[in-house]
């Protein structure tokens, strides 16, 4: 069976250093892999995905990026966070294939203080 | 115009209560539609596809309208359990998912 796992589920940074959050898939090859981040009280907002080894689309202009150096392997980083980073990231995978269904990692809680 | 919309709540219902959620979409060309359940600090987690014709999955009834671009969740028989946020999800050309920001649901003894 295919499982996620990201890390670290927790961290408090202060405003202006880096960040790297990684995220892996197990038991599938060539996912579709998405960062997304929810801030208090508001909905999922898609920040990057990728359909392959180095393909990334970025949804929104941020202060983040994010890599794709293996297959099942996707990073999130930030060189500078500010205040406005913190929140909940989520790692997220679908069927390369059929795309359908969306499974999340479990999750990333981010304070920039 | 949010993308996905959806009354934030929160529904406060008894144990064994009927509750049940609407959601809108904004977008006419949205393929597939999904109900995803969040519990506090937790991820998303899927709980159920909505198809056109309708689906039931135990206690749990997804509707879609895609008339009105609409989309409901019936909860019949209410437990402690189904506390939780209910996000009303759609995917779009691309597998783009668009998510509502949630519906709060808590079951009371």
């Amino acid at each position: 069976s295919q499982t996620i796992h990201q890390w670290p589920a927790t961290l408090v940074q202060p405003v202006g250093s880096p960040l790297s959050l990684e995220c892996t898939v197990e038991g599938t090859s060539n996912p579709n892999l998405y960062w997304y981040r929810q801030a208090a009280g508001r909905g999922l907002q898609l920040l990057f995905y990728s359909v392959g080894i180095g393909q990334i689309s970025s949804e929104v202009p941020q202060n983040l990026s994010a890599s794709r150096p293996q297959d099942r392997q996707f990073i999130l980083s930030s060189k500078k966070l500010l205040l406005s980073d913190s929140g909940f990231y989520l790692c997220a995978w679908s069927d390369g294939r059929s795309g359908n269904t969306i499974y999340f990692g479990e999750g990333s809680w981010l304070t920039v203080v | 115009r949010k993308e996905v919309e959806q009354d934030p709540g929160p529904f406060n219902v008894p144990e064994g209560a009927t509750v049940a959620f609407n959601c809108t979409y904004s977008n006419s060309a949205s393929q597939s539609f999904f109900w995803y359940r969040q519990d506090c600090r937790k991820e998303p987690k899927l709980l159920m596809s909505v198809y056109s014709s309708g689906n039931e999955d135990g206690r749990f009834t997804a509707q879609l309208n895609r008339a009105s671009q609409y989309i409901s969740l019936l909860i019949r028989d209410s437990k402690l359990s189904d506390s939780a946020t209910y996000l009303c999800v759609t995917r779009e050309y691309g597998n783009k998912l668009v998510f509502g920001a949630g519906t709060i649901l808590r079951v009371k003894s």
